[in-house]
């Protein structure tokens, strides 16, 4: 069946440092990839989506590129503040189906 | 705009006693809703989706069930809570009409605490 894994976590950076959170799928079909956030005690937010090959999906400056041929959305940003602690999901849905797949998250706490 | 409720924020339970958390979406008609359980530390898991009234779809056999009496308004019951229910309980939705590229949206969850 369709999967997502992440890389585990914690992630632990200085502020101003650069991020990256791996993200690889599997699935029979074409999916929409999706990275959602979570802070504490909160619900999820959708971040960035990409519905196509290629798409590159980009908001609050983290951004994600839909890498068909090595099956990756690996999540990015180039200087993360210490609001962007929280947990991170890598997620994708296969057309003609009504599940999300979520990853397991990654926990990412930026230090001042 | 869409808003989506979720109540009780937070419930503190016996074992073996009853539960009932709801869960109503407004400003949108036949959502696809759906409920998650996220255990502390731990990814989400998805327990049951509805594509519509009265149509509910089960993921992880359990003591818990779901009910959809309105279009909107989406219950999580359970007759009698184990240990192993604690967690924080995520309702969500999706308009019916494309679900291949429509974004899910969350509410702000239940923590429930079985003792």
């Amino acid at each position: 069946g369709d999967s997502v894994t992440q890389m585990e976590g914690p992630v632990t950076l200085s502020e101003e440092a650069f991020l990256t959170i791996n993200c690889t799928y599997t699935a029979t079909g074409y999916p929409s990839l999706f990275w959602y956030v979570q802070y504490p005690g909160e619900g999820l937010q959708l971040l960035l989506k990409a519905t196509k090959a290629d798409d590159k999906g980009s908001n609050k400056g983290f951004e994600a590129t839909y890498r068909k041929e090595t099956t990756s959305f690996h999540l990015e940003k180039g200087s993360v503040q210490v609001s962007d602690s929280a947990v991170y999901f890598c997620a994708l849905i296969t057309s003609g189906t009504y599940k999300y797949i979520f990853g397991t998250g990654t926990r990412l706490k930026v230090l001042a | 705009s869409q808003t989506i409720h979720q109540w009780p924020a937070t419930l503190v339970q016996p074992v073996g006693s009853p539960l009932s958390l709801e869960c109503t979406v407004e400003g949108t008609s036949n959502p696809n809703l759906y409920w998650y359980r996220q255990a502390a530390g731990r990814g989400l898991q998805l327990l049951f989706y509805s594509v519509g009234i009265g149509q509910i779809s089960s993921e992880v056999p359990q003591n818990l069930s779901a009910s959809r009496p309105q279009d909107r308004q989406f219950i999580l019951s359970s007759k009698k809570l184990l240990l192993s229910d604690s967690g924080f309980y995520l309702c969500a939705w999706i308009l019916a009409g494309g679900p291949h590229t429509d974004t899910q949206y969350f509410g702000p969850g239940t923590r429930l605490t079985v003792l």
